[in-house]
């Protein structure tokens, strides 16, 4: 078991463009998270899926971000149209829910910068 | 609304000084989960505590202990004899009901330095 992997860990692209980052959770675990880091700030959650399904969605996740989960293991997150403010950490994390459960464990995250 | 707050901003000791790192939260749920993460440079958040709202019963963990207050809203953390290794900012956490597998909220976060 390797933990949560994201890749890329950092990503440099320019205002406008489209970018896609990929979370691979724990093997077994079956809720997938997707939080937002900005510099001094904690973590803000984004979106979170059960297996394949999408549960809940923030109010700060635009029309130009949308998540997936196609098979119930890895996911991506995407954002159209890149703009300045979308510069942040992209964080995913899992967890286990049901019989058995366990806290929310963190990737190292994906480091976007908009230039 | 839930709301994490943490009012210390940065905070500097000498090594093997005792620190608390201070977290009150607001919630209108009565069942409720509450989490203190740490984040060293290199950027991975790790899981150091879960704690019920039903379980006030303060823990302690090596150097780490906690104190679990209701009547006050606060769920404070003391490392005992702090080493340079503490040096990471540390996030306080709320999740509300089920499991404490839904979505957390987090505070700003304590930048803690030690120096040696």
């Amino acid at each position: 078991d390797t933990g949560v992997s994201q890749n890329p860990r950092h990503k440099i692209t320019k205002r406008g463009q489209n970018v896609t980052f990929r979370c691979d959770p724990i093997s077994e675990h079956n809720r997938l998270y997707w939080y937002r880091q900005t510099l001094g700030q904690g973590p803000e959650f984004l979106t979170y899926f059960q297996n394949e399904a999408q549960l809940e969605k923030s109010r700060l996740l635009s029309d130009r971000f949308s998540a997936e989960r196609p098979k119930g293991s890895f996911s991506t997150l995407e954002i159209q149209r890149t703009e300045q403010g979308d510069s942040a950490m992209y964080l995913c994390a899992s967890s286990l829910v049901g019989q058995v459960e366990s806290e929310a464990f963190f990737g190292q995250g994906t480091r976007l910068t908009v230039v | 609304a839930q709301k994490v707050t943490q009012a210390q901003t940065e905070i500097s000791v000498v090594e093997k000084e005792d620190v608390t790192l201070d977290c009150v939260y607001e919630t209108r749920d009565t069942t409720y989960y509450l989490f203190w993460y740490k984040q060293p440079p290199s950027g991975e958040l790790v899981f150091l505590i879960r704690r019920n709202s039903f379980d006030e019963q303060n823990e302690i963990s090596g150097r780490y202990s906690w104190n679990f207050q209701k009547s006050t809203s606060s769920f404070n953390f003391t490392i005992t004899a702090s080493q340079v290794v503490d040096s990471a900012v540390y996030f306080c956490a709320l999740s509300e009901a089920g499991s404490g597998n839904t979505p957390l909220v987090f505070g700003k976060g304590t930048r803690l330095s030690v120096i040696a």
